[in-house]
């Protein structure tokens, strides 16, 4: 079963708009949350986790274990900010494996 | 400074033909992973490594193998390349840390392998 759901394979905005990324996880556990970022001809790359409860680059995420979501938010998107989004679930072992969704091509246009 | 590499960078092959992807990471990192990226799929895990002599299957094994014989690298073997295999291939890696809350994970810069 997909333990994580994007379901937005693609999503446009203009500049200077907001933009969510929505990412729903299904696991019974605590999970930890992750979004990873992939710019065009670039290594995929961590933006953010919900435990560091931090914002980068203007994004931020927010567990709600009740809704089981973590979307990524954004209140004035850039042209710099089009790219692959990834959510990603660590089923909170010390192990490591993560599973992602199947990602969010963001296009914001000028 | 500490990184993980992939080599070769582009790859085209016929089918049957057997390929291995290299991996190579300078973190002394337990943990490795490889993916697939294709498109309408997203990143699909294919096997992974927690140590040395260790190898799991991930959800998309068949056709594909690994073995890790040292910390540094986790080859990618495809025994018998088929079409359906091309694909971008990523490797990352990732500590394995003593308390949870810690997985990043490392990516290298992928491969493009074109199988014909």
């Amino acid at each position: 079963a997909q333990r994580v759901t994007q379901p937005e394979k693609l999503l446009s905005v203009f500049k200077g708009a907001p933009v969510e990324l929505k990412c729903n996880y299904s696991y019974s556990g605590s999970p930890e949350l992750f979004w990873y970022v992939q710019y065009s001809r670039q290594r995929l790359q961590l933006l953010l986790r919900h435990i560091s409860r931090e914002s980068i680059k203007g994004f931020t995420a927010d567990l709600n274990k009740g809704e089981t979501s973590f979307h990524l938010k954004k209140p004035f998107a850039q042209e710099e900010d089009s790219a692959m989004y990834y959510c990603a679930l660590s089923e909170g072992s010390t192990l490591g494996r993560l599973y992602f969704g199947r990602g969010t091509q963001l296009t914001v246009w000028p | 400074d500490a990184e993980i590499t992939q080599s070769p960078r582009h790859k085209i092959t016929e089918t049957g033909r057997q390929v291995t992807l290299a991996c190579h990471q300078t973190w002394n990192h337990n943990n490795m992973f490889w993916y697939r990226q294709d498109l309408g799929h997203g990143l699909r895990l294919i096997h992974y490594s927690y140590g040395v002599q260790d190898t799991n299957k991930g959800e998309v094994s068949d056709g594909y193998s690994v073995s890790r014989s040292n910390t540094e690298d986790l080859p990618l073997t495809l025994e018998s390349a088929a079409s359906s295999q091309t694909s971008v291939y990523f490797c990352a890696s990732s500590e394995a840390s003593g308390t949870s809350g810690y997985n990043e994970q490392f990516f290298g810069p992928g491969t493009r392998l074109t199988v014909l």
